[in-house]
Parts: C-alpha cells; structure tokens; sequence
C-alpha cells in the first residue's frame, strides 16, 4: 500500500498567520482527500484535492480559508489562512487506493495561540 | 448519507481482558474499515472488510451486512493497545469518502 509523509506533525501558530501542510505520497494516486478533527470530535473532510483543477470543498469550508493545492498525482498541501484558535485541530490527509482501501498520513496536530 | 454510529466512546479495561467495540450504520456500503488512531494523531488502517470475519494477531473485526453492524475484538488486551478506534464506512453508493464514526477511546491498564 502506499506510505504517506505528512508534514510538519505539529506547530504552534499565531492568530492570523497561516500554515501550510504537506503530504506526499509515494506512489501515483488519483484521490487525495484532506480531513480536519476538532478536539473531541470525529474526522471531517474538508476537500477532494484533483490533480490539475480545483479542489472539492465540502459545505461548510471555503477555499478561501483552505486553499489547497495538487500540482501531480504524488503530492498535495493545504494551507489554514488567517488562523484563529478554532482552527486548533488535526489535519490528516488521506489517499484512496484499489477498489475500497485508503492510506493515512500521521497526521498534523496544530494550535493557535 | 451515511450515518456510522459507535459504542462505546470511552473504554477502560484490565490488561488481558477480552474488548469489544460496536459500530453501526445507516446505509449498505462496499465495505468498513476499522482503523487506529494514536496520540500524535496519525491513522492506522486496522482492516478494510465487506463480509464476514478477518483476524490480524489479537484483533478480530466482523460485520454482519443485513443488520448494518460490525464489530472490534481485542483478545487478551494490553497496554500499548490504548489508543482511539474509528470505524468508517462510504458516504455514498459511489464516492471514495468515507464518514466516520466519532471513535472509542480504550484505555488498558497494566
């Protein structure tokens, strides 16, 4: 299956700046989905990263505020804009693989200050 | 959309106990997955299943497709086995996202 390298695994940021979260992947992948978890809550995805065009955003969440970028089927990141402390969550990134299996990366834990 | 429901959300059990988490869901699906999260949040896939039974070591995972249930076993149960069990299952007849469950926090004490 295919191993994901996310990064970075955690930061501590300051209100209104941004952060940009890699993943890459070690082989081709046509899926690569970006999920958000608030503290005690379950995973949330936030968009479909496409290879070549814009990304998918769930309701809820707007480029804007997570632009997302895919520029080949290996890697993508996701950038938190104009943070707040609400944005203090876990970010994973996923990849669909074979008929129903997916892959996760490790995961970034971020805190706003 | 699917509707995954899971029980219990928190566990504590005594090293060597036999564990049990429950998950249900709303809309027939391809298959479940049942995965592992650790403290720095990174996920692991535990199993991908659509019928039956799979065992990996001490885990075992079942599903039951007509009544929409599956279940995590943990046989003789050990600390370093806390940590956070997720099951998920599609969203939809077609895409490729998966809707969690909001996870079962196991704790095994020594």
């Amino acid at each position: 299956s295919a191993v994901i390298s996310q990064k970075p695994s955690r930061d501590i940021c300051q209100r209104g700046t941004s952060l940009t979260i890699q993943c890459q992947v070690d082989s081709q992948v046509t899926m690569m989905f970006w999920y958000r978890q608030q503290p005690g809550q379950s995973l949330t995805l936030i968009a479909t990263a496409n290879q070549g065009s814009e990304a998918t955003y769930e309701s809820g969440f707007v480029i804007d505020k997570f632009p997302i970028s895919r520029p080949n089927l290996t890697f993508s990141t996701l950038t938190v804009s104009n943070m707040s402390p609400e944005d203090s969550s876990i970010y994973l990134c996923s990849v669909a693989q074979g008929a129903y299996g997916y892959t996760f990366g490790s995961g970034t834990r971020l805190t706003v200050v | 959309k699917n509707e995954v429901e899971q029980s219990p959300q928190n566990l504590t059990a005594q090293e060597g106990e036999f564990i049990t988490i429950n998950c249900s869901y709303s809309v027939g699906i391809s298959a479940l997955h049942w995965l592992q999260q650790h403290p720095g949040g990174g996920i692991v896939s535990l199993f991908m299943l659509s019928s039956g039974k799979k065992k990996h070591g001490r885990l075992i995972a079942t599903i039951n497709i007509q009544e929409k249930h599956s279940s995590l076993h943990i046989t003789a149960s050990h600390p370093r086995d806390s940590a956070v069990y997720i099951c998920a299952a599609p969203s939809s007849g077609s895409a490729r996202q998966l809707t969690f469950g909001s996870g079962t926090q196991l704790t095994v004490l020594p």
